[in-house]
């Protein structure tokens, strides 16, 4: 079965900084892997969505790469801001999509 | 599109009740997917279903729980008889093949 972690499970940051969150796969055959946000007590946002075939994608200050042999996804963030303080979770996707636990951000101003 | 619709938004029960929880999905996706998100396990698929048939409810906990899709625009999660335990977030998502998925904005359900 899948399984999909994410390091560190907390990270917190001063206000300007840049940080990369990673995202690990057991099985590397999937069709997708996207990037989520989820604020405190509210719904997911997609971020992003790497195709298998992709390498990364980039939205704003938001920058996500694929590696499907190495079963490894990293999500950029440049310029942190307060606002970006959220829990950021990524999922793989083969006929579902396997969750991992998510990194609790805290951008500090 | 309005994005994936739930209600309702918050339910408060007594255990021993029946709970259904609703989803509309986005128009023309083929996948619906329902989870359930704890502070103590995180975020859980429950069911999904591709073109209205449901694919693998492994993950649906026990009997007491169901979920059916009559259609292409609505699925329901039903819980008969809830228990305190079955307290959690319950989100509804949906994609269009395997495309980027859409979540709903959610049901707290607490049963007390």
């Amino acid at each position: 079965k899948q399984e999909v972690t994410q390091i560190p499970a907390a990270l917190s940051v001063p206000e300007g900084e840049n940080l990369v969150l990673n995202c690990s796969f057991t099985d590397s055959a999937i069709y997708n892997l996207q990037w989520f946000r989820q604020d405190p007590g509210k719904g997911l946002t997609s971020l992003l969505l790497i195709q298998s075939s992709q390498r990364e994608q980039t939205s704003g200050r938001l920058n996500a790469s694929l590696d499907k042999s190495s079963g490894r996804s990293t999500l950029y963030i440049a310029a942190s801001q307060p606002g970006d303080s959220a829990t950021y979770l990524c999922a793989v996707r083969q006929n579902q999509f396997y969750f991992g636990t998510g990194t609790s951000l805290t951008v500090i101003p | 599109d309005a994005g994936v619709i739930q209600s309702p938004r918050h339910e408060v029960t007594e255990m021993g009740q029946e709970v259904t929880l609703r989803c509309k999905p986005i128009s023309g996706h083929d996948y619906l997917f329902w989870y359930r998100q704890t502070m103590m396990r995180g975020l859980e698929l429950l069911i999904y279903f591709n073109n209205n048939v449901p694919i693998d409810d492994s993950g649906m906990p026990e009997d007491r729980f169901s979920a059916k899709m009559p259609n292409a625009s609505f699925s329901t999660l039903k819980i008969q008889p809830s228990e305190p335990r079955d307290s959690a977030v319950y989100f509804c998502a949906s994609s269009l093949e395997v495309y980027e998925q859409y979540f709903g904005p959610g049901t707290r359900l607490t049963v007390t």
